[in-house]
């Protein structure tokens, strides 16, 4: 059974780098033909979509966040991590790791982890 | 203001049906398929329907999915007191390279 976690700092200081990473047991993100996303979602507000990526480095991201994200796998296969640059109140959220259902980021998100609340505060 | 947009509350009794609806556009749900996800309180989203009909494993018959042009239903019958729920709908939108726009979310009330 595929299980997706959460880690990082719950803390971030406004204007500094919000670093997540998300560790993937029961399945391999470089062979497993899927595409891994994260999303977002404020207190008390709806779900964001922040970006997807596949092992080969093709990421797509969401428009309004583009120019502050970035995603990418670790070499060890099992984890992919988010950077979220100059980072506001704005971005004070429960960050989701999330698995696409097939090798596009078109496909649903089939298995979620339990998410992680990151506060941007100084 | 979410590009999908769905009505913020709903409501029913137990054993009734009741539809949550999301509209969009010809670029997320006029080209692409709809995915519904169910947030219980306090945890994460799961997913509920995808492909605008389809029912994971596990999911009950209880659920229905339809899509019609640039609208989607999800459809609740039988209704149960745990069914109180956030239900977000969910679609990939093609313009700008692509990327995945969510519903605003219903938040479901069992009376």
């Amino acid at each position: 059974q595929l299980q997706l976690q959460e880690s990082g700092p719950k803390l971030v200081k406004p204007s500094e780098t919000l670093s997540l990473t998300c560790i993937v047991a029961g399945d391999f993100i470089t062979s497993s033909g899927h595409y891994w996303g994260l999303i977002r979602q404020p207190p008390g507000k709806g779900l964001e979509w922040i970006g997807s990526f596949y092992y080969t480095g093709s990421t797509f991201y969401n428009p309004s966040l583009e120019s502050r994200v970035s995603m990418s796998v670790d070499t060890s296969k099992t984890q992919f991590s988010l950077k979220l640059t100059s980072v506001t109140a704005a971005d004070t959220a429960v960050y989701y790791c999330a698995r696409h259902a097939g090798a596009h980021a078109a496909h649903y998100l089939d298995y979620w982890g339990q998410g992680i609340l990151v506060t941007v505060s100084s | 203001q979410s590009v999908l947009t769905q009505s913020p509350s709903a409501s029913g009794t137990p054993g009734q049906r009741v539809t949550i609806s999301c509209s969009g556009s010809d670029s997320n749900i006029g080209s692409n398929s709809v995915s519904w996800y169910r947030q219980l309180p306090g945890t994460a989203p799961k997913l509920l329907i995808y492909r605008n009909n389809q029912r994971p494993s596990g999911v009950p018959d209880r659920f229905s999915g339809s899509k019609s042009d640039t609208s989607a239903s999800l459809a609740i019958s039988g209704l149960r007191s745990e069914d109180e729920a956030d239900y977000y709908c969910a679609a990939w939108d093609d313009t700008l390279g692509g990327f995945w726009v969510f519903g605003g979310g219903t938040k479901l009330t069992v009376l």
